[in-house]
């Protein structure tokens, strides 16, 4: 069974500039998670998504980052547009509402 | 509310050495709790849980953590650490075990010196 897919694994931008980044859950997992994880730091959630639905976006910084979950399978978080502080790792995860968190390899912003 | 406190952000032990992480939650409800591991420039990977039933759980690579409610603790031991072992490693906590999210600890960096 395939598991969490994200891409890209790593993407380097100037700050000011947009950026994107796609998750594909497993399949069958309704929830969706987007989670932040800063240099040293444990994950911290941006956002989650029961099917379509955004349930939890009140970490999400409603100014720079947008995200969708169309038919309620991948999803795109976005940053428009990037500062410094933005680098980071952006990790996927996908769940069976079990608790349990499957983890995409995430995606490595480095904004200069 | 939940949160996660890893006692260490760095612990070294030595390669045969027992290897321990302390992890301490609190949880305003009965907590699911998790321990993963992430190698350099990889996700997270899952090593252990507890949900409900037996306090002693046992994982992947030989990894176990014991549920003390009344230490609102879960630490993770290994009785003997290899150089495979080397690794961040993150305790979370889950409300009820639903679909909520986890919410982590900010992780401690295991080494293992040969």
């Amino acid at each position: 069974e395939a598991g969490v897919v994200q891409s890209p694994r790593y993407k380097i931008i100037e700050k000011k500039q947009p950026v994107a980044f796609w998750c594909n859950p497993i399949s069958g997992h309704n929830t969706l998670y987007w989670y932040l994880q800063n240099l040293g730091q444990g994950p911290e959630l941006l956002i989650r998504y029961e099917n379509e639905e955004a349930v939890d976006d009140s970490q999400l910084p409603k100014d720079r980052f947008s995200a969708e979950r169309l038919k309620g399978v991948d999803s795109t978080l976005k940053i428009q547009p990037a500062e410094l502080g933005d680098s980071a790792v952006y990790l996927c995860a996908s769940g069976p509402n079990t608790g349990e968190l499957f983890f995409g390899e995430g995606s490595r912003l480095t904004v200069l | 509310a939940q949160s996660v406190t890893q006692l260490g952000s760095h612990v070294s032990v030595s390669e045969g050495a027992l290897v321990l992480l302390r992890c301490n939650y609190s949880s305003s409800v009965p907590p699911y709790l998790f321990w993963y591991v992430q190698y350099p420039n990889q996700g997270l990977q899952l090593l252990l849980k507890y949900t409900t039933g037996a306090t002693l759980v046992k994982g992947i690579n030989g990894f176990e953590a014991e549920f003390k409610k009344s230490e609102t603790s879960f630490h993770l031991t290994k009785p003997s650490a290899h150089m495979s072992d080397a690794a961040e490693y993150f305790c979370a906590v889950s409300p009820y075990g639903g679909a909520d999210g986890l919410t982590f600890g900010k992780g401690t960096h295991l080494i293992i010196q040969p």
